[in-house]
């Protein structure tokens, strides 16, 4: 069975740093596209990056320059390095994994981790 | 691109029909159109994908459809577990999510 569990989510000072990981079972991080989706409380779903097997990464506008994915193959794990925090980046963050099994769909996605930025 | 989801919230009974609307800003390829089941403290679930094709073990009581910018997702006879929020996702090198519909009882 394919599975992801988030982790890494807190309480976090406006303007620190905060990293997320995402640790994969079942299949292989980086043998197909993943990504880092975020809701923030009563919100809906807001895309933030996605970063594909040969390593290209895309970052939704509100978080380039301060966000960073990346895999760690070794790991299984899909890494989001967040820096520069706002409190509007508050927000649980789900990873969700593309297994092949529905075309590019992302079929693999966890329960989510909890960032909160406040002073 | 934008993806418009209404209604925002449906008021339905057990046994009813659902039919969500998702509306795109310019015309997406069907081959990337999926549609999404969420529930508090759940994992996403995949519906359809290819904005027809259903998941594995997803019931057939949902089915998708649409093509270009007008994307329908179809629920036949609603069962107590299918109240929950539904979401259409563009996927791509910048996916998009629409706001989402409400399916309440």
């Amino acid at each position: 069975d394919e599975q992801v569990v988030e982790t890494g989510g807190g309480l976090i000072q406006p303007g620190g740093s905060r990293r997320l990981s995402c640790a994969a079972s079942g299949f292989t991080v980086g043998s197909n596209y993943m990504t880092w989706v975020r809701q923030a409380p009563g919100k809906g779903l807001e895309w933030v990056s996605i970063i594909y097997s040969g390593g290209d990464t895309y970052y939704a506008d509100s978080v380039k320059g301060r966000f960073t994915i990346s895999t760690d193959k070794s790991r299984n794990t899909l890494y989001l390095q967040m820096n520069r925090l706002r409190a509007d980046d508050t927000a649980v963050y789900f990873c969700g994994g593309c297994s092949g099994n529905h075309d590019d769909a992302f079929d693999i996605w966890g329960q989510g981790t909890m960032v909160t930025v406040s002073s | 691109l934008v993806l418009t989801q209404s209604p925002a919230t449906l008021s339905l009974s057990p046994g009813e029909g659902a039919a969500l609307s998702c509306r795109a800003s310019q015309s997406v390829a069907s081959g990337y159109l999926a549609w999404y089941q969420q529930k508090p403290g759940q994992a996403l679930r995949l519906l359809l994908y290819d904005a027809s094709s259903r998941a594995t073990g997803i019931p057939d009581r949902f089915s998708g459809s649409g093509s270009g910018t007008d994307f329908t997702l179809t629920i036949r006879g609603l069962e107590p577990e299918d109240f929950a929020v539904y979401y259409c996702l563009h996927y791509g090198s910048s996916p998009t999510f629409g706001q989402g519909t409400k399916v309440e009882i």
